[in-house]
Order: structure tokens, then sequence, then C-alpha cells
């Protein structure tokens, strides 16, 4: 079955720019997801990612697809103390949704 | 996008009674709605696939008769914990998916938080 790694923490300043890295094992995934989890709430999704796109970017979020490595990041320009949040990369083909373990993001003010 | 509600959003019930949660596609007619269990700072889990008009898929090591899914309508799917148990306690959230076909978006349920006491 697909393997999902995520960092688990990650700490950046307040206006810095936050990235966050996913590595993942089946390359039959068609859609790549980025989740957002604020305490206590369910899952907002904040972003996907077509298998056969690069790069794709919506406002302050830049996702990024490298296909031979397996590698999947969400870059978070101008990161904002409402970014902090735990983030969570998922992906799909034919089954239900995958996840990795997410990352807690801390937005230092 | 599309809209999948959940109710409760918590929920505190005794050890020992059943407690039900409803999913509804809102905008949207879904075939099929997964329901997911997050543990403590831990990712989610999937614990079985609810299927409009038959019965649900579940996962490994999901007791099926103690987590009875009813997927009754194009847009309502519901979990059930019967005999709820402490180790219950839980994160749970179900999810939905457009009917174009299998490979779609998935949109998720605000999740309910349960607590057995």
């Amino acid at each position: 079955g697909e393997d999902v790694e995520q960092s688990l923490f990650l700490s950046v300043r307040e206006g810095d720019s936050s990235v966050i890295n996913c590595t993942y094992t089946d390359s039959s995934s068609t859609y790549l997801y980025w989740y957002k989890q604020e305490p206590g709430a369910g899952l907002q999704l904040l972003t996907y990612i077509f298998s056969n796109m690069d790069m794709k970017q919506d406002q302050r979020l830049t996702v990024l697809l490298n296909k031979k490595d397996k590698h999947l990041s969400l870059r978070i320009a101008d990161t904002q103390t409402g970014d902090s949040a735990i983030y969570f990369c998922a992906f799909s083909g034919n089954t239900p949704l995958v996840f990795g373990k997410g990352t807690r993001l801390s937005v230092i003010a | 996008g599309a809209v999948v509600s959940q109710h409760p959003s918590r929920v505190i019930c005794k050890s020992g009674t059943s407690v039900k949660i409803e999913c509804r596609s809102l905008d949207f007619q879904a075939t099929t709605m997964f329901w997911y269990r997050q543990f403590p700072k831990k990712s989610l889990m999937l614990m079985a696939t609810s299927n409009e008009g038959s019965k649900a898929t579940y996962e490994q090591g999901v007791e099926k008769d103690k987590f009875l899914i009813n997927h009754a309508s194009l847009t309502l799917s519901t979990l059930t914990v019967t005999s709820a148990h402490p180790e219950d306690s839980s994160f749970y959230i179900c999810s939905a998916r457009l009917p174009r076909g299998l490979n779609t978006e998935a949109f998720f349920g605000q999740g309910t938080r349960l607590t057995v006491v």
C-alpha cells in the first residue's frame, strides 16, 4: 500500500516562508492534496495538484511536485499566525485517500 | 467547492450507550462516502467505505458490528458507534467525493469529537 512520510513539526517566524514536505511511494496517484486542520476542527482542502503538473500556485500557496523523486511540497509565502495548524498531504488514485501523519506548523510572532 | 456537513460536532456519551454520527453531502449526490478516525497526534485512518444502497466495506481491524454504517440515500451516510467504550473516544471525520468518477476531489465534513465517559 501507499506509504507517506511527513516531518512532524515546523516552526517559522511570521512573515517568513514555510515549506512543508511530503514523500510518497505509490506513483499511480492522480490527485495530490494538501489539507489544513486547525485545532478541534475538520479538514480544510487548501489546494491540490494533478499528477501531470509540476507546479501550482494559488495566492500565497505554491505546490511543487517532483514525480521522479516522489516528493510533494507546500510553500506558504508570508506566513501568518493564522496559518498555525496541522497540514496533511494526501494522495488518491482509484482508492480512498491516504494521508501523511501531518506536519504541525507553528508561527512565531 | 462542494459541501459535506457532519453532525454533531461534539458528543459526550456514557459508556455502553450508542452514538450516531451523520454525514450529509449538501449540494451533490455521493454514491460513496468514507469514514475516518483520527487518533491524538496521529494521521487519519480509514475505517470504512460507505456505498449507497449496499453494505459498507470495512478496513482490516475495524469491527463492523461496533461501527455500524448505513448509507440509505445519495446524500446521507451514518456511523453508529454501538456500546461505546472510553477507548472509542476519538475524532471521526467523513468524506465524500464528487460523482464524476473514482478519481475526483474529496471533501470532508467538519468532524465529530466523541468522548465516552
